[in-house]
């Protein structure tokens, strides 16, 4: 079975910069996994962030940004801001319509 | 402006089905997949599976094979997700999203408002 691992938690000083990773039990993460970004308040459904590594929705603010690094896909928000507060999930695509998400992150801003 | 409404909250007793709707609005419903994800109370996010509503073709996950379908109706403009031989552990809300990629790609963008389903005896 296919396990998607991210940091259960971060903390972050408003202001500051935070990376979230994405790892894969089967190996390094490439582009061709399509990494998505999604973000969640909660009470709220996820809210769409970063698609494929690192293309950005119209919605998405400029702080927050996508790329590959050391093998794990990650996602870094600048400048954090109190309303960052969330939960962080990252899904992968490994082809043949199977999708997996991460187990993922959440982030206190303090 | 792209939405994706779902039904409202159920109730079901173990062992009893639900059906689950997504209606979408705003866009060409046929041009993109729909997945259906599910979040337990206090976990993460799980993929169920997604269907394409131009050709009907479903894929599921392999932990819903053989308890979940997926179906469409174009004339309205909505997909289902029907959920079988309900058990406590498939209390969860579950959520519709639109995926604009391709077969070499995902791209999800718009999402549902959730749909809350409790399954207590």
């Amino acid at each position: 079975q296919t396990v998607v691992t991210q940091e259960p938690s971060l903390t972050v000083s408003p202001g500051g910069t935070v990376t979230l990773t994405c790892a894969s039990s089967t190996g390094a993460v490439t582009s061709g996994y399509s990494p998505n970004w999604f973000q969640q308040k909660p009470g709220q459904a996820p809210r769409a962030l970063i698609y494929d590594t690192n293309n950005k929705h119209s919605w998405t603010p400029a702080r927050f940004s996508g790329s590959l690094l050391g093998g794990k896909a990650a996602l870094t928000l600048s400048g954090v801001r109190p309303e960052d507060e969330a939960e962080y999930y990252c899904l992968l695509y490994y082809g043949g319509a199977r999708y997996v998400f991460g187990s993922g992150t959440k982030v206190t801003v303090l | 402006q792209v939405q994706l409404v779902q039904s409202g909250a159920d109730v079901k007793k173990p062992g009893a089905s639900v059906r689950v709707s997504c209606k979408a609005s705003g866009y060409s419903f046929t041009a993109y997949y729909i997945h259906w994800v599910r979040q337990a109370p206090g976990q993460g996010l799980e993929w169920m599976g997604r269907i394409n509503p131009n050709s009907g073709d479903m894929k599921y996950a392999q932990k819903f094979q053989g308890r979940v379908t997926m179906t469409r109706d174009t004339s309205i403009n909505t997909v289902y997700m029907q959920l079988s031989r309900l058990n406590s552990d498939d209390t969860a809300a579950y959520y519709c999203a639109r995926d604009r990629g391709s077969l070499a790609a995902s791209i999800f963008d718009y999402w549902g408002q959730g749909t809350l389903v409790t399954v207590s005896s």
